[in-house]
């Protein structure tokens, strides 16, 4: 169980085109998704929590009209890098935690390679 | 600014051998715990959650939690060159997991 997909799992852009990112929990639903982003060699950082319903929580210094985050139910939600840029290339990755199980256990997905041309 | 400190490594054991990793956290508060693996290039991998004092165990992965010390540590017995990854401790922080920077593990055949 706690099975997390995401889509794509990588994807090349040119400079100022946009990217839709898709992340589903597959065996559970998702009363909260977590989007972080990692670069080469450093930990993880977490840009936004989502509730499914409700609008994202995004973390200090990430720009919330460039990284559009929608969760629309409780098995999806999705991040769009808008008008994305080089040092926007990063490996994403969400997170779901099924709050019905009482715990704060973070199911991750597979990431997301982002390479921005 | 919630912290949770870890020891970057890389930490080198011998395979066979018993790896120990370590992690201290600054929220007094904290009540769940978790230790993450990831693989280079790959994401995060849940391997233990604990949330009492004490040791838990689950096969060759023993976790230990100590709240009045404000530390938790992942033991790992009889380690394999396919232990070798980085291994994230998180400490949950108000509905987020707040990570570590991670320990690099290293086992040699």
């Amino acid at each position: 169980g706690a099975v997390v997909s995401q889509h794509p799992s990588w994807v090349i852009c040119k400079s100022g085109t946009s990217v839709k990112i898709e992340c589903r929990s597959l065996d559970f639903q998702a009363t909260t998704m977590f989007w972080y982003r990692q670069f080469p060699k450093q930990s993880l950082m977490l840009m936004a929590t989502s509730n499914e319903g409700s609008k994202a929580t995004y973390e200090q210094g990430v720009e919330k009209d460039k990284f559009l985050i929608n969760h629309a139910s409780l098995t999806l939600s999705t991040l769009t890098v808008t008008s994305a840029h080089p040092e926007d290339s990063s490996f994403y990755i969400c997170s779901a935690n099924d709050r019905g199980e009482g715990s704060y256990e973070q199911y991750f997905g597979p990431g997301t390679r982002l390479t921005v041309t | 600014q919630k912290e949770v400190e870890q020891n970057s490594g890389p930490l080198s054991v011998p395979e066979g051998a018993i790896a120990s990793l370590n992690c201290t956290y600054s929220d007094r508060g904290s009540q769940s715990f978790f230790w993450y693996r990831q693989y280079s290039g790959k994401s995060p991998e849940l391997i233990m959650s604990i949330y009492s004092n004490g040791d838990k165990e689950d096969g060759r992965f023993t976790a230990q939690l100590n709240k009045a010390s404000q530390y938790v540590s992942l033991l790992i017995r009889d380690s394999q060159p396919s232990d070798s990854a980085t291994y994230l401790c998180a400490v949950n922080g108000g509905g987020k997991l707040i990570f570590g920077q991670g320990t690099e593990l290293s086992v040699k055949p």
